[in-house]
């Protein structure tokens, strides 16, 4: 089975662009979870969708958005790029998304804003 | 909500000695616990899980973790470290009601030869 692909690797912008991040889940898998690492903060949960619908939301402001397609491929979309948002975004999936269920991980999109 | 606390951002070891990495949890048993390794440039990886009942947790290259409740512990351990464990370790637990994964920060392993 191929894993979790997330795609670009690797992305540069500037402040106040905005940009789409790609996720596809291992298949079969019904729930993507997206995540903002940095060496700062850490792990931090952004979102999680299911069945093309947000189920579960981290603390994090309104221009970071997602969705999920019938295919249960996820894309995330950051508007107005701020330099704190350099991170690596980190994007899991499971099935069917219940506790005991473990997450994999796709290799994530390094962003950095200029 | 449940939470973690990982003690050590970095912890160094010589190849071959044992590997101890800490990780406490918040507040009540929680039903589950996990051991995640991220790799240079890599997405994580599941080490290891506790359920309930379970006390000694084997996991992937020659890791283990043994969930003590009197000392609210689920500390990740390898007898003897390799080179190829140099990583980012994390200890993660479902949070609240949620089944989503609250991370601890991290920890570093470095390997010296």
């Amino acid at each position: 089975k191929a894993g979790v692909t997330q795609t670009p690797r690797y992305l540069i912008k500037t402040r106040g662009q905005q940009v789409t991040l790609s996720c596809s889940p291992i298949s079969g898998h019904r729930s993507v979870s997206w995540y903002q690492q940095t060496p700062g903060q850490g792990l931090q949960f952004l979102f999680e969708y299911f069945s093309e619908t947000q189920r579960n939301k981290g603390n994090f402001p309104g221009r970071f958005s997602g969705r999920q397609f019938s295919n249960s491929r996820s894309e995330m979309n950051v508007s107005t790029l701020e330099l704190g948002d350099s991170a690596l975004y980190l994007c899991a999936s499971s099935f069917p998304g219940q506790e005991n269920n473990e997450q994999f991980f796709g290799p994530g999109t390094r962003l950095t804003v200029l | 909500a449940q939470s973690v606390t990982q003690l050590g951002s970095h912890v160094s070891v010589s190849e071959g000695a044992l590997v101890l990495l800490r990780c406490n949890y918040s507040s009540s048993v929680p039903p589950y616990l996990f051991w995640y390794v991220q790799y240079p440039n890599q997405g994580l990886q599941l080490l290891l899980k506790y359920t309930t009942g379970a006390t000694l947790v084997k996991g992937i290259n020659g890791f283990e973790a043994e969930f003590k409740k009197s000392e609210t512990s689920f500390h990740l351990t390898k007898p003897s470290a390799h080179m190829s464990d140099a990583a980012e370790y994390f200890c993660a637990v479902p949070s609240g009601g949620s089944y989503i994964p609250t991370f601890g920060r991290g920890t570093s392993l470095i390997v010296h030869p």
